[in-house]
């Protein structure tokens, strides 16, 4: 499978406790990017990386979130002591900067419900 | 003022017409643009792209780009019951930026 694989793909989790996801790209894109997404909204852009660099973290990610990519391969996200508005579809994406490839593809999501 | 604004929805339309979606964006700076397609429940999926002012063509589908007027739209022709679905425009500057989408739906 060369697509964007994330994992887990459902997450069911009580107020107050620690969850990560983890999202492995495609091999060759250098540029990882997290998105969150909730009913009838689009994808709200919440971090990304060249490589292991994490270059833009949105304004509106609480100190809750952080991310990392240490190795510029697979990436983490965590939420720490997550709230009911936490829960949503976490969507993460991969793309080259190549010059002959600039389109995101996207895992397939995972979806997080907070009890 | 949003990234990105797509015209507002639901829009319906019978089968086989066209379909015809809108996005305005901010960013001047914006290279590329993007339309993805999301079903229910399900990740988006990247259905066109276009970097350059004019139209592109795949298939059923023509994106078009006006990057003076900011403006880039997505026609779908002869709109089948399969094209009932979310459709995000996406923008990419230094990063990517989404509409909130636009819901079509194919009446048979």
């Amino acid at each position: 499978d060369t697509g964007v694989s994330q994992d887990p793909r459902h997450k069911i989790t009580k107020r107050g406790q620690n969850v990560t996801f983890r999202c492995d790209p495609i091999s060759e894109h250098n540029r990882l990017y997290w998105y969150r997404q909730t009913l009838g909204q689009g994808p709200e852009f919440l971090t990304y990386f060249q490589n292991e660099a994490q270059l833009e973290k949105s304004r509106l990610l609480s100190d809750r979130f952080s991310a990392e990519r240490p190795k510029g391969s697979f990436s983490t996200l965590e939420i720490q002591r997550t709230e009911q508005g936490d829960s949503a579809m976490y969507l993460c994406a991969s793309r080259s900067t190549g010059p002959t490839n600039t389109e995101a593809f996207f895992g397939q999501g995972t979806r997080l419900t907070v009890v | 003022q949003k990234e990105v604004e797509q015209n507002s929805g639901p829009l319906s339309v019978p089968e086989g017409a066209i379909a015809s979606l809108n996005c305005t964006y901010s960013d001047r700076g914006s290279q590329s643009f993007f339309w993805y397609r999301q079903y229910s429940g399900k990740s988006p999926e990247l259905i066109m792209f276009i970097y350059s002012n004019g139209d592109k063509e795949d298939g059923r589908f023509t994106a078009q780009l006006n990057k003076a007027s900011q403006y880039v739209s997505l026609l779908i022709r002869d709109s089948q019951p399969s094209d009932s679905a979310t459709y995000l425009c996406a923008v990419l500057a230094y990063k990517l930026s989404f509409g909130a989408g636009t819901t079509v739906t194919v009446r048979a």
